[in-house]
């Protein structure tokens, strides 16, 4: 089965300073792989998606991810922290019903971005 | 917004009640799947469904069950409810179920059991 692990529960940065929120993957193939973000009583909005296209994939709001397929590492970065940046952060896999193509998704623990002013 | 409604936004119930939670996919979209988001266990996958057929279970307890309408809306009922139900719960929709594709979250119904 498929698995992602979020490296840190918890990343605090400046406004201004670069984001960098980690995240691992297990997959036994070719992942879809996905970053979601929470805002505070919101709901799971999609930052950025990768299918096996481009390994460097940008999302929005200046967001974008990297897929490194040695490293088993889909980190999602953004060169400059907004204050409207704070939010949980998910970084997701799809998790295949056999061999099948449809499946479900597999979220992590979620990573808390907290931007000081 | 993802086009994805829920209601109700919250809901407060007792121990032991039973309770409906209600789903309208996207338009367009056929699978609809839900989840539930508590401190304990995170987002877990519920189950989906696929233009009104049962398509996959994930960790689904036996007094939750699910339906998909003709009409593509879900509902969620959860009966004989525990303190440990209180969470969450997200209702997601994309165009077929495809692994790659996009699933679009509703902003979820919280459910509180007191």
């Amino acid at each position: 089965a498929q698995s992602v692990t979020q490296l840190d529960s918890h990343v605090s940065v400046s406004e201004g300073t670069p984001v960098l929120l980690r995240c691992n993957y297990s997959s036994s193939y070719s992942p879809s792989l996905f970053w979601y973000v929470q805002h505070p009583n919101k709901g799971l909005q999609l930052l950025l998606k990768y299918t096996s296209a481009a390994t460097l994939v940008k999302g929005i709001n200046g967001f974008e991810a990297e897929f490194k397929k040695s490293e088993t590492s889909f980190h999602l970065t953004k060169p400059s922290a907004h204050m409207s940046d704070a939010a949980e952060y998910f970084c997701v896999v799809s998790d295949p019903y056999g061999s099948s193509n449809t499946g479900k998704l597999i979220f992590g623990q979620g990573t808390t971005l907290q931007v000081k002013p | 917004d993802s086009g994805v409604t829920q209601t109700p936004k919250h809901l407060i119930t007792a121990t032991g009640q039973r309770v409906t939670l209600r789903c309208s996919p996207r338009s367009g979209d056929l699978s609809v799947y839900w989840y539930q988001q508590s401190l304990d266990q995170g987002l877990q996958f519920l189950i989906q469904y696929y233009n009104g057929e049962e398509r996959a279970k994930g960790n689904i307890l036996e007094r939750f069950s699910a339906q998909q309408f003709p009409d593509l809306h879900s509902e969620l009922n959860l009966s004989s409810l525990e303190l440990g139900d209180s969470a969450l719960y997200f209702c997601a929709s994309s165009v077929v179920g495809h692994l790659e594709e996009t699933q679009y979250f509703g902003p979820g119904t919280r459910l509180l059991v007191l």
